[in-house]
């Protein structure tokens, strides 16, 4: 079945990059995205990709993925107290628009 | 503009008991979708409105549950008879293309 995959935790310092990584099976996801969640708040979008890309880039954000392994990646340049949050890396499924999700990354940021 | 909207932001039920959560989403929104957090299964999908088509509802888990949509807007989630397992955040998210899902701050559920 569908299954998408994250580590769960992730601690940083300010100031430096982080990336969260994400694997998933369902190699016919047409949409990968990546979700902010911050205590007691619902979900952000904060960006997806077209399974057709390799790379797409917004602001401090990077997002790279290799459809050959089927993994994707999340990258913060020069992350910020601000940023720490659960970050979730979905899918969309093969049987309709539903999303799939990883059970997220706490991202944890350290001054 | 306004985002999704969902009500009421905290619930706390007894068990037996059935529950309405309510779900605004953004205006012009053609889709609507359900979906269920819970500490250690993480997002689940639940079910899903696309225009007048029938729903998809093959993420429910029982048939203690049930949502309706009105007028291709406001959708509402049942659960009947709850259960101490239905205790979770409950999240609803609308989009116009299946591409982006917004979703709203959630109604977390506790059943004692």
């Amino acid at each position: 079945g569908e299954d998408v995959e994250q580590s769960l935790f992730l601690s940083v310092r300010e100031g430096d990059s982080s990336v969260i990584n994400c694997t998933y099976t369902d190699s016919s996801s047409t949409y990968l995205y990546w979700y902010k969640q911050e205590p007691g708040a619902g979900l952000q979008l904060l960006t997806y990709i077209f399974s057709n890309m390799d790379m797409k880039q917004d602001q401090r954000l990077t997002v790279l993925l290799n459809k050959k392994d089927k993994h994707l990646s999340l990258r913060i340049a020069d992350t910020q107290t601000g940023d720490s949050a659960i970050y979730f890396c979905a899918e969309r499924g093969q049987a309709g628009t539903a999303l799939i999700f990883g059970k997220g990354t706490t991202l944890s940021v350290s001054s | 503009g306004a985002g999704v909207s969902q009500s009421p932001s905290n619930k706390v039920t007894e068990k037996g008991k059935d529950v309405e959560l309510r779900c605004d989403p953004i205006s012009g929104h053609t889709a609507l979708y359900w979906y269920r957090q819970s500490l250690g299964q993480g997002l689940e999908f639940l079910i899903y409105f696309q225009g007048n088509s029938a729903p998809d509802k093959s993420g429910l888990p029982s048939d203690r549950f049930s949502a309706e949509r009105t007028g291709g807007s406001v959708s509402t989630l049942t659960i009947q008879r709850t259960q101490q397992e239905d205790s979770a955040v409950y999240l609803c998210a609308s989009s116009l293309s299946p591409g982006e899902q917004y979703f709203g701050p959630g109604t977390r559920l506790t059943v004692t």
